[in-house]
């Protein structure tokens, strides 16, 4: 079975640094590209940023661009979203989710159960 | 970049057909054959109904189908089920490695 577990999520003050972590299995890691979406408190869906497999390339929404790096371990089948200078706005569940293949993201699927980030002082 | 236009909400009863649109630009919706569709449930994760403009997942429902017109897509639930009642995204490529989601729709099965 395909899975994806989020961890790292929590409360952070403004300003301050957070790293998601993202587990996959069920599948082989290295051979899709992933992607963090992101949707804050009963709002819609936000495409945050993506990665191509062997990290070739990385992507970001301009709203993140700057703060957040995205990387993945292939060894540990982990995806990381490194997030610097947090904002109020930046307060959502993050989901990850797998992209069509190593080098196209194209869509998202299956997707993780989120990771609540939270940045108020 | 502008989030792609949704209707807010849309119902329909059982047994009905209703349809979803979405409504972006030649830049992104009119220009790849990448809309995609998420049903999302209070609380949960988003899950993939439609990617490709009009293609379904194996495990989705026949019930569901995908379109496109210029640049606007569409989701069309036939034969409406109670369990249907969700909140429903699109997504498209809009180019230079982003991604746009429209707003979101929440369906209600009346």
């Amino acid at each position: 079975e395909v899975q994806l577990v989020e961890s790292g999520g929590g409360l952070v003050q403004p300003g301050g640094s957070l790293r998601l972590s993202c587990a996959a299995s069920g599948f082989i890691f290295s051979n899709h590209a992933m992607t963090w979406v992101r949707q804050a408190p009963g709002k819609g869906l936000e495409w945050v940023s993506s990665i191509t497999g062997s990290a070739a390339g990385t992507y970001y929404a301009d709203s993140v661009k700057g703060r957040f790096t995205i990387s993945r371990d292939d060894s540990k089948n982990t995806l990381y979203l490194q997030m610097n200078s947090l904002r109020g706005e930046d307060t959502a569940v993050y989901y990850c989710a797998r992209g069509r293949d190593v080098s196209r993201v194209d869509w998202f699927d299956p997707w993780g159960q989120g990771a609540l980030v939270t940045v108020s002082s | 970049q502008s989030a792609l236009t949704q209707p807010a909400s849309v119902s329909g009863s059982p047994g009905q057909s209703i349809t979803i649109s979405c409504t972006g630009t030649s830049s992104d919706v009119g220009g790849y054959n990448l809309v995609s569709w998420y049903q999302q449930y209070p609380g949960r994760a988003p899950q993939l109904m439609i990617y490709d403009d009009s293609q379904r997942p194996s495990g989705v429902s026949s019930r569901f189908s995908g379109s496109k017109s210029g640049s606007t897509a569409s989701l069309t639930i036939s034969g409406l089920q109670a369990e249907d009642e969700a909140d429903y995204y699109c997504c498209s490529y809009a180019g230079s490695y982003i991604w746009l989601f429209g707003g979101g729709t929440k369906l209600a099965v009346l």
